[in-house]
């Protein structure tokens, strides 16, 4: 099964208001990335934020981290039409014989209405 | 700088069949990365190479798939035989040194099977 998971699975939102996704994970990580995938296309890196660190910003991103709850959070200030797409979590933790070390929520697909 | 480049873009094979994807990562990128996303569910990592040696082939199905990255730096992907369940797009990504670092996605191969 999928270590990180999304939350909500999709949400739709008015431009210029924030937008919140939610990962949570099982086990212990090195590391939680967050990407952006519009339609057909790959993955684009946004944010990589380390087991020590608790809050990353980049822009209009920020993203907490809590390795005690083990989640994870995005937020989107002033959304713009161009932040359509899905987001994904991923998270790079310790190496299971039945599980691969890097592992990708199913993602929350994310819709900004004009 | 370029990124991720992978061909074909599209292909449609019938079950039972061969196919072959191939990846040219960043220049300079140490670690190389395939990955097999469903529609509606996040990117699953079938191997990650580092140079030209396995890091991780955990859930790669090696009974069918197979994997190579020659002198440590473009890389082909193999299906055969192919299944139904294989269809999915198949994305390439990079990392500089290993995954403590962003990946880079190319827009991957859409894989159809008939």
């Amino acid at each position: 099964s999928q270590q990180g998971e999304e939350d909500p699975q999709a949400l739709s939102i008015q431009e210029g208001e924030n937008a919140t996704m939610n990962c949570s994970y099982k086990t212990s990580i090195n590391n939680l990335q967050w990407y952006r995938q519009n339609s057909g296309r790959g993955l684009v890196h946004l944010i990589l934020i380390r087991s020590n660190e608790r809050e990353k910003h980049s822009g209009r991103l920020r993203v907490t981290l809590d390795t005690s709850k083990k989640s994870s959070s995005l937020l989107i200030t002033a959304s713009r039409a161009a932040d359509t797409a899905s987001y994904f979590c991923a998270t790079d933790g310790a190496m299971y014989s039945s599980a691969s070390k890097i592992i990708f929520g199913s993602g929350t697909r994310l819709s900004i209405r004009p | 700088e370029a990124g991720v480049a992978q061909s074909p873009r599209y292909k449609i094979i019938e079950k039972r069949q061969s196919v072959a994807f191939w990846c040219n990562p960043i220049s300079g990128h140490a670690t190389l990365y395939w990955y097999q996303q469903i529609l509606g569910q996040g990117p699953k990592l079938l191997i990650q190479f580092q140079n030209n040696g396995v890091v991780d082939d955990s859930q790669l199905p090696k009974d069918r798939f197979s994997a190579e990255r020659l002198k440590g730096v473009d890389s082909t992907l193999k299906i055969q035989p192919a299944k139904l369940e294989d269809s999915a797009v198949y994305l390439c990504a990079s990392s500089a040194t290993d995954s403590n670092q962003p990946q880079h996605f190319g827009d991957g191969t859409r894989l159809s099977i008939l």
